[in-house]
């Protein structure tokens, strides 16, 4: 167990709707991060948060958008939702911000857009 | 274009033997490397890393090698097990603010190892 809590674990949706997911870094951990897996390909970064604050960005989409609040859990928000964008959505947490510290990956979440 | 490449999709070794996965890179700037393994249903977990001062790590039976000349790293794992039967992700970052980038994982596709009883 990683300490790293994502839900919800399964999401089905339509096209053009709108979904939130959810995250919480391990305890202790200032920085979370949002990756996603496509089919056969490898985890893409979307975007970091640094307590509270957004640290880099990635190839996240304009549709998307995530924050970090004061309690260090995350959300990332996927609008207008097409169908290229089922995916597993990974939340991962490190204990700072640009360190070498390794990653924490939650179980990530499956979202399907039907 | 995918900075970090893992050519081989799967691999299938004898429990015993040694396991060898590869992956290339094509930013000369990454500095620092690191092994994730993934089993079905569950986050990437951290494996080994390495940093690009050296050019070999060791944790066990798994010890990563790193040839910045030819901007290879890979991974044995020594002797192999069924339960390394698992995704693995090679990933590379930039530890030093460059040219915007905040030093985030960039990862490979993965390798699909399977380990044989």
């Amino acid at each position: 167990d990683s300490g790293v809590t994502q839900t919800p674990k399964h999401l089905i949706t339509a096209t053009g709707q709108r979904v939130t997911l959810r995250c919480s870094p391990r305890s202790g951990d200032l920085s979370v991060y949002w990756y996603q897996q496509s089919l056969d390909q490898g985890l893409q970064f979307l975007i970091q948060y640094y307590n509270g604050e957004e640290r880099a960005k990635g190839n996240i989409l304009e549709r998307f958008s995530a924050q970090q609040f004061p309690d260090l859990h995350s959300e990332l928000n996927l609008s207008s939702l097409e169908l290229g964008d089922s995916a597993l959505y990974f939340c991962a947490s490190s204990v700072q911000g640009s360190s070498n510290s390794p990653l924490h990956f939650g179980n990530g979440t499956r979202l399907t857009v039907t | 274009d995918q900075q970090v490449k893992q050519n081989s999709p799967s691999l299938s070794v004898q429990e015993g033997r040694i396991s060898i996965l590869n992956c290339d890179y094509t930013n000369s700037m990454f500095d620092y490397f690191l092994w994730y393994k993934k089993y079905p249903a569950e986050g990437p977990t951290f494996l080994i890393s390495i940093s690009s001062i050296k050019d070999k790590n060791e944790d066990g039976r798994f010890t990563v090698f790193l040839n910045k000349s030819a901007k290879h790293l890979s991974l044995h794992i020594v002797p192999s097990q069924p339960g390394d039967s698992a995704v693995y992700f090679c990933a590379a970052k930039l530890t030093m603010n460059y040219g915007g980038s905040q030093g985030n994982l960039i990862f490979g596709k993965g390798t699909k190892l399977s380990v044989k009883p």
